[in-house]
């Protein structure tokens, strides 16, 4: 199917685990975004990409890695999971940098206990 | 640092009335402005996007206009549905570079309650 895609949609970890969660997007857009969403946060960024191999930090980076070999593919990974990772987790992708619409995925419940 | 605000944070009206949505933002100097919605659980759908350049953009019964010297955007919805009840996120692309380029600045959005 044409467009993002993330997986799982909702995960329960324990502290201390090792996720990965997925992001696959169909248009060979260039840009591509996590973003978190909390209570009284609203969206932040964690981190961006604006091609293959190219990864930036963006607000709140601080435990998550990030890894881009194909255009398609954006995973995220928490390395270390702590509960203060509880979130949900937005996906999105745009074609250029700017002008042009940012379009997310359905978004993925992480659970952290 | 831009900051984005949408004050109310929620609303709710009869259906069939018209309302405006708004939103600010604290630094003018932005690439573009992209409203979403977002239903319950799911994720954000864009709605529309407005450049720089533009005053305005339509799309159905919805209509976005850009003041970017007064840092203010609103989002008309026209004779509301019950259907049009969800969170309404606006988010800008700020104009300067550094960490996070290009990346959308979000308000927290106004929960929108359309009553049947």
């Amino acid at each position: 199917d044409a467009g993002i895609t993330q997986s799982p949609r909702y995960k329960i970890t324990e502290t201390g685990r090792q996720v990965t969660l997925m992001c696959h997007q169909t248009w060979s857009h260039s840009y591509m975004f996590w973003y978190r969403q909390d209570l009284g946060h609203g969206l932040r960024l964690i981190y961006y990409s604006a091609a293959a191999d190219i990864t930036d930090k963006g607000e709140v980076p601080d435990g998550y890695v990030v890894s881009r070999s194909k255009t398609e593919n954006f995973p995220l990974t928490l390395e270390s999971a702590t509960r203060s990772q509880t979130s949900v987790y937005f996906c999105a992708s745009k074609l250029r940098e700017v002008n042009t619409e940012a379009f997310f995925g359905q978004g993925t419940r992480l659970t952290v206990v | 640092k831009q900051e984005v605000t949408q004050i109310p944070a929620a609303l709710s009206v009869p259906e069939g009335e018209n309302l405006v949505l708004n939103c600010s933002f604290t630094d003018s100097a932005i690439y573009n402005l992209q409203w979403f919605r977002q239903d319950p659980g799911k994720g954000l759908t864009s709605l529309l996007l407005i450049q720089s350049s533009q005053r305005e953009q339509t799309s159905g019964r919805l209509n976005a206009s850009l003041d970017k010297s007064s840092g203010r955007s609103t989002l008309y919805i026209a004779a509301s549905q019950p259907g049009d009840s969800a969170t309404y996120l606006c988010a800008v692309i700020p104009s300067y570079s550094g960490a996070g380029s290009y990346q959308l600045t979000f308000g927290k959005g106004t929960k929108l309650s359309v009553i049947p």
